[in-house]
């Protein structure tokens, strides 16, 4: 069984810090790697993808991946209020067909 | 922009009716997906498809039947509804089977 493990919070985090999310993986094919964010009711947004080893940057975020260790996470810089969100890990794996392993979410809360 | 519409933000409907959910996209994307999300499990697969007229079984396919006519649009059945299918259900639609997948906004069915 292919599992995507993500710590579920809340992580609480002070506005103007900084957020760090983890996403461990077991499948040692994967290759595609992405985070989501979804507010309550609201459906996953698309915030980062990541294909290769290191750091990945746009704006205020970061994802990470380091398939050795087979992690891959996300740094969110300078936080505000409306970073307050859950933040979804998918995983797709060459013999997957295209299908994502979603992990449980990290819920992330941006204290003013 | 990728644009993931479905055909209601809210349905409810009886023990035993037929459902018919709609999801169409406007990026010309090969693969389509359907998902339902339930609190504390998370996002789990349905059914996708990879090519019109063609459908694979996702994690949990009983109950459920889809259908895929013309590329831009896959459309989820509900054979007769049942309360345990009560439940917020996501499409999304991807380019390539490793490429990032684009939700829509969700429909959330009640079925009493």
């Amino acid at each position: 069984q292919k599992e995507v493990e993500q710590n579920s919070g809340p992580l609480s985090v002070p506005e103007g810090a900084i957020a760090s999310l983890n996403c461990t993986y077991s499948d040692r094919v994967s290759q595609s790697f992405f985070w989501y964010r979804q507010y309550s009711g609201k459906s996953p947004e698309l915030i980062m993808s990541i294909y290769s080893n290191g750091d990945k940057e746009d704006g205020r975020f970061t994802a990470q991946l380091n398939k050795a260790s087979q992690y891959v996470s996300l740094l969110i810089r300078d936080s505000q209020p409306s970073d307050s969100a859950t933040y979804l890990c998918a995983v797709s794996s060459t013999d997957s067909w295209g299908k994502f392993q979603f992990g449980a979410g990290t819920q992330v809360v941006v204290t003013p | 922009d990728v644009k993931v519409t479905q055909s209601s933000r809210y349905l409810v409907k009886r023990t035993g009716e037929k459902v018919f959910l709609e999801c169409v996209q406007d990026m010309d994307h090969e693969n389509m997906f359907w998902y339902r999300q339930d609190p504390g499990l998370g996002l789990r697969l349905i059914y996708f498809s990879y090519d019109v007229k063609m459908k694979e079984k996702g994690d949990i396919p009983e109950g459920y039947s889809v259908s895929r006519e013309k590329k831009e649009r896959f459309s989820l059945i509900l054979e007769s509804a049942s309360t345990n299918q009560t439940s917020m259900y996501l499409c999304a639609s991807s380019y390539g089977i490793y490429n990032e997948q684009f939700f829509g906004p969700g429909t959330r069915l009640t079925v009493l």
